[in-house]
């Protein structure tokens, strides 16, 4: 299944099926993105970053899709398993934007991602 | 590897008391780092970065200070917590570049009475 991460809140997965977790950026100069997963109780744990001369990166069990054309970011979970129950959330940076680093860096709200066993 | 460390987990305070939450990085020298305060549904909330040792910056007027006494070291006060002051608290660090990710804490859960 997919969910818009600020529109569904919520995305209910089959053990074992792929996940896939969108999200709608804001700033056009935006060239940097970052993809966090929340588990309860915890602090956010990165999981991949994508910079924007790239529409693809992949990890372990984890691609994401960038769409620059209509500012759209996606993660794509393989092979969901229960650990993977958590809310995910992107993350915008403007790379040259600020004279700090991350301190412009925008968050999104997240997408609960439950699995169904 | 870099380790953050964040304590306490857990804190329950009355109103008026101070506050003090600490945050170490390990493994990293001279880490950008930040004060964030995430409110339940809702997105993280920038309170405080620093780039070096005295250096703060503030997103947002508060009821908070942040301190840097170290180049790993990052704390949270208030003289005289308020109950809107409630919330998660988590700490993260950075290198200076703005294409690299902020690594989190696993945060405190702060609850004024």
């Amino acid at each position: 299944g997919e969910s818009v991460g600020l529109h569904l809140p919520t995305l209910s997965v089959q053990e074992g099926d792929n996940s896939i977790i969108n999200c709608a950026y804001s700033n056009s100069a935006s060239d940097y993105f970052i993809w966090y997963k929340q588990e309860s109780g915890k602090g956010p744990q990165f999981i991949i970053d994508i910079r924007s001369n790239m529409d693809k990166r992949q990890g372990q069990r984890v691609t994401v899709l960038l769409n620059k054309t209509v500012k759209h970011l996606s993660l794509q979970i393989a092979a969901t398993q229960p650990g993977d129950s958590a809310v995910y959330f992107c993350a915008e940076n403007i790379e040259g934007g600020s004279n700090f680093g991350n301190e412009k860096l925008t968050f999104g709200t997240g997408t609960r991602l439950t699995i169904i066993p | 590897s870099q380790t953050i460390h964040q304590w306490p987990a857990t804190l329950v305070q009355p109103v008026g008391s101070p506050l003090s939450l600490e945050c170490t990085v390990e493994g990293t020298s001279n880490p950008n780092l930040y004060w964030y305060r995430q409110a339940a549904g809702r997105g993280l909330q920038l309170l405080f970065y620093s780039v070096g040792i005295g250096q703060i910056s503030s997103e947002v007027p508060q009821n908070l200070s942040a301190s840097r006494p170290q180049d790993r070291q990052f704390i949270l006060s208030s003289k005289k917590l308020l109950l809107s002051d409630s919330g998660f608290y988590l700490c993260a660090w950075s290198n200076l570049a703005g294409d690299s990710p902020l690594h989190f804490g696993n945060g405190t859960r702060l609850t004024v009475t």
